[in-house]
């Protein structure tokens, strides 16, 4: 079964640092894989997704991810953390040619930018 | 805005109680997918429904049942509630079933709370 793990529930960085949230999957055949962002009382929002074209994706909000199979991981950054990305983020997976198939997520991670 | 509507936003009701949550889907997609989303469990995938039929099933229980309507939007009927019920559900829609890249679009959720 797929499966993804978010290393780190809480990241706290300084504004313009380096934003890095971690992704890792589980599974024998590299998945899809997707990045969502959740705003305080909102519902999810596609940051970027990987289709296996190009590895590394670039997404909306100046937000990125590399896609790196030989360590099964798919982690999210950002050179330059502004105020406004305070969220939750969270990885998802979805399987390889199996239809319109529901996501797994992971447990997310709370981005906090300080000031 | 995604284009998913969800009512209502919020739901304060008692144990034992049954309700209903809807969800209208972005105009042209097929899929409707519930994902539940409390402290402990994280973001669960509960079912799926493609053009009025279910698709798929996730960690559901048996008090909870959802349908499609033939006007594609999608009501979950939760019932005998119990306080480890309240979460926030979301719904999401996608086009169709043709692919595992396809986008899920979360509408803004409904906030349930079983006292």
């Amino acid at each position: 079964a797929q499966s993804v793990t978010q290393l780190g529930s809480h990241v706290s960085v300084s504004e313009g640092a380096l934003v890095l949230l971690r992704c890792n999957y589980s599974s024998s055949v590299p998945p899809y894989l997707f990045w969502y962002v959740q705003y305080p009382n909102q519902g999810l929002q596609l940051l970027l997704k990987y289709t296996s074209a190009a590895t590394l994706v670039k997404g909306i909000n100046g937000f990125e991810a590399e896609f790196k199979k030989s360590e099964t991981s798919f982690h999210l950054t950002k050179p330059s953390a502004h105020m406004s990305d305070a969220a939750e983020y969270f990885c998802a997976v979805s399987p390889r040619n199996s239809g319109n198939t529901p996501l797994v997520f992971g447990k997310g991670t709370r981005l906090s930018v300080i000031a | 805005d995604s284009g998913v509507t969800q009512t209502p936003k919020h739901l304060i009701t008692a144990t034992g109680q049954r309700v209903t949550l809807r969800c209208s889907p972005r105009s042209g997609d097929l899929s409707v997918y519930w994902y539940q989303q409390s402290l402990d469990q994280g973001l669960q995938f509960l079912i799926q429904y493609y053009n009025g039929e279910e698709r798929a099933k996730g960690n559901i229980l048996e008090r909870f049942s959802a349908q499609q309507f033939p006007d594609l939007h999608s009501e979950l009927n939760l019932s005998s509630l119990e306080l480890g019920d309240s979460a926030l559900y979301f719904c999401a829609s996608s086009i169709g079933l043709a692919r595992s890249t396809d986008t899920q679009y979360f509408g803004p959720g409904t906030r349930l709370t079983v006292l």
